[in-house]
């Protein structure tokens, strides 16, 4: 197990072009959850898959961003039309929830996450 | 709506010394209560959690207490190490819903 893995590390796009990233979660957790970082800031949420299901999406996540997770592993995060208040690290994070779990047992594990600059 | 409010930092210590970081949470029912680490290029990792008033979490010399009627859940360790420089995150959930972060906390040792 490689822990949750994020690519490209580093992405620097001009103003109006389209990016994707990708996350590959723990193979055996079922959920998966995209936050964005800014500056200073903590991670904020964007939303979250039960594994190929879409169960929440923030108001941050426009209609410029659309994610997936086809087979309920990977999943990727495209933002289309790209602004230069777009520009923040993006993370992924995985957990495993079984039925009954208590709560705060959803312990996330994040990856390193992927930089966006929007020039 | 949930917040999580954090001291702001950075904090800086001498190596051997007392860490204090403040954590109070603004939310609906009883959320679980967490503190992540993010070490330089490194993702966030939970240092610690807890689940109900009064639990107390603690991990590698860490330490955090569910503090309902105060609704704290400041991180501590006796004696800090240069290791321990990193970004200290304080989060809540509520349920098995997402988790709702802090702006975190720098936190510089020197040798």
């Amino acid at each position: 197990d490689t822990g949750v893995s994020q690519n490209p590390r580093h992405k620097i796009t001009k103003r109006g072009q389209n990016v994707t990233f990708r996350c590959d979660p723990i193979s055996e957790h079922n959920r998966l959850y995209w936050y964005r970082q800014t500056l200073g800031q903590g991670p904020e949420f964007l939303t979250y898959f039960q594994n190929e299901a879409q169960l929440e999406k923030s108001r941050l996540l426009s209609d410029r961003f659309s994610a997936e997770r086809p087979k309920g592993s990977f999943s990727t995060l495209e933002i289309q039309r790209t602004e230069q208040g777009d520009s923040a690290m993006y993370l992924c994070a995985s957990s495993l929830i079984l039925e009954g779990a208590l709560p705060g047992a959803n312990v996330l594990t994040f990856g390193a996450g992927s930089r966006l600059t929007v020039l | 709506g949930d917040s999580v409010t954090q001291m702001e930092g950075p904090v800086t210590l001498s190596e051997e010394a007392f860490l204090t970081i403040n954590c109070t949470y603004t939310a609906t029912g009883y959320p679980s209560l967490f503190w992540y680490v993010q070490y330089p290029g490194e993702g966030l990792q939970l240092l610690l959690k807890a689940t109900k008033a009064d639990d107390k979490g603690s991990n590698k010399g860490f330490e955090a207490t569910y503090r309902k009627e105060t609704t704290s859940f400041h991180l501590e360790k006796g004696s800090v190490q240069v290791s321990d420089s990193a970004v200290y995150f304080c989060a809540l959930s509520r349920g098995y819903s997402t988790l709702t972060f802090g702006k975190g906390t720098m936190l510089l040792v020197s040798p």
